[in-house]
């Protein structure tokens, strides 16, 4: 089993509508969560981070975590054609020293 | 703040040749990350530095593979008589290292390896 595991798409979903994305992890230590959007042929931009589980927003994107059910989740709101890229999330131990990535899910946004 | 830079965007080698790469952090971010990335997958840590002291090395690192950061600033990846198998982006990433920013990762546009 990977440490980190996402659903690779591609997902396809019309302009407005609400984006769901989500990862697993089975690593216990994990304790800070990350979400990267990447643009084909760029390096990742760091979207958010939380700690702890419960909810994060910011402006359209909400971050969740669930610690008990080792499953975070990344939604975006009112979808724009710009929104189309790939999706990463990302989780580190306390320290900062372990970060691991998942395989990334991609997102296109039909105008 | 001219955000991450690397150097070259794209290397075509040949297979049994050395090639290296340069990174260029956020000048106030004392840690430096690097991280291959192949198509379809997420970026693979492979090391890290906190200011020039090389802290972690991922168990995957071949020992075709070294880093340096000599003076705590900018980092040079090297791989050893390369192999088509190394054929990758490659990440640098850059981040402060207090506990609520190390977290917070900005990454460079990378480095495409092609090995032929």
């Amino acid at each position: 089993q990977k440490e980190v595991e996402q659903d690779p798409g591609p997902l396809s979903v019309p302009e407005g509508a609400i984006v769901s994305l989500n990862c697993t992890y089975s690593n216990s230590a994990f304790q800070y969560f990350m979400w990267y959007r990447q643009y084909s042929r760029k390096g990742p931009e760091l979207l958010m981070y939380t700690y702890s589980s419960g909810n994060k927003e910011d402006g359209r994107f909400t971050a969740q975590v669930d610690k008990s059910s080792k499953y975070i989740s990344l939604f975006i709101r009112d979808s724009q054609p710009s929104d189309s890229a790939t999706y990463l999330c990302a989780m580190s131990d306390p320290y900062g020293q372990n970060f691991v990535f998942g395989p990334g899910t991609r997102l296109s946004v039909l105008p | 703040d001219t955000g991450v830079s690397q150097d070259p965007r794209h290397k075509i080698t040949k297979r049994g040749q050395n090639v290296t790469f340069r990174c260029d952090p956020i000048s106030e971010h004392n840690r430096l990350y690097w991280y291959r990335q192949t198509l379809g997958q997420g970026p693979e840590f492979l090391t890290y530095f906190q200011n020039e002291a090389q802290l972690e090395k991922s168990r995957l690192l071949s020992d075709r593979f070294s880093a340096e950061r000599p003076k705590g600033s900018f980092s040079t990846l090297e791989i050893q008589r390369t192999e088509q198998g190394d054929s990758a982006m490659y990440l640098c990433a850059s981040s402060r290292s207090s506990m609520i920013d190390s977290y917070e990762q900005y990454f460079g546009p990378g480095t495409r390896l092609t090995v032929t």
